[in-house]
């Protein structure tokens, strides 16, 4: 298994760009999330999915959008880039409910200039 | 908000050395996990402790939970060079999200960066 897998794993933008963070995981998990990492603020939950079909909003989720299609992929939308969403992002699924072991990608480096 | 907050911020070490992490949260939890985060990489689970559990231990590490204090400690024994990472404790608040179906969600603390000397 290649576990979940992230890419880019680094990206430039511009303000007011558009692009979309690709997260995929081959465990047949049914959660997945996005979190944000910035230096002092540990991780910020951005959006999550409990199934196909099915997501929800986290702690941070003014700018980006989410879809799940499908159980094994998980794009994060960034709409219209901002300075303020330059970050580390990361993707994680998880096989149950959230409160469970979660499975962390290697992450997407995100800086907008 | 952060639900859980960790203490210290950083740690310096010798190895050999033993490493005491703590991390304190708010609301009452289902459970609390502790992840290790090595440096430009993502974040790897070390263990988790439920609600109704005092202690665990695995490997060289020990966690204890304290609900009515509402705390953690990760306890990493003869410490390592190879532990130098960022240690991060997160925690599943009781709740009901997503249509009445209670998934949970887990909340990150800030992490404390820990630094064994060879």
């Amino acid at each position: 298994n290649a576990g979940v897998t992230q890419t880019p794993k680094f990206q430039v933008l511009k303000t007011g760009q558009s692009m979309t963070l690709q997260c995929a995981q081959d465990m047949n998990h049914e959660y997945m999330s996005w979190y944000r990492q910035d230096p002092g603020m540990g991780l910020r939950l951005i959006h999550y999915s409990v199934g196909a079909g099915i997501t929800d909003q986290g702690e941070v989720p003014n700018g980006y959008n989410v879809s799940r299609s499908t159980t094994e992929d998980f794009p994060l939308r960034l709409l219209s880039a901002a300075p303020s969403q330059t970050s580390v992002y990361f993707c994680a699924s998880t096989p149950g409910l959230a409160r469970e072991t979660q499975y962390f990608g290697p992450g997407t480096r995100l800086l907008v200039l | 908000s952060q639900q859980g907050e960790e203490d210290p911020q950083a740690l310096s070490i010798q190895e050999g050395e033993n490493a005491t992490m703590n991390c304190s949260y708010k609301t009452s939890i289902n459970n609390l996990q502790w992840y290790r985060q090595n440096s430009g990489r993502g974040l790897v689970h070390l263990i988790l402790i439920r609600s109704n559990e005092r202690e665990k231990h695995s490997g060289r590490l020990r966690v204890t939970l304290d609900t009515s204090k509402k705390s953690s400690s990760l306890l990493i024994t003869a410490s390592r060079a190879a532990d130098t990472a960022s240690y991060f404790c997160a925690t599943d608040a009781l709740g009901i999200h997503a249509g009445g179906t209670s998934y949970g969600k887990l909340t990150f603390g800030q992490g404390t960066i820990l630094t064994v000397h060879p």
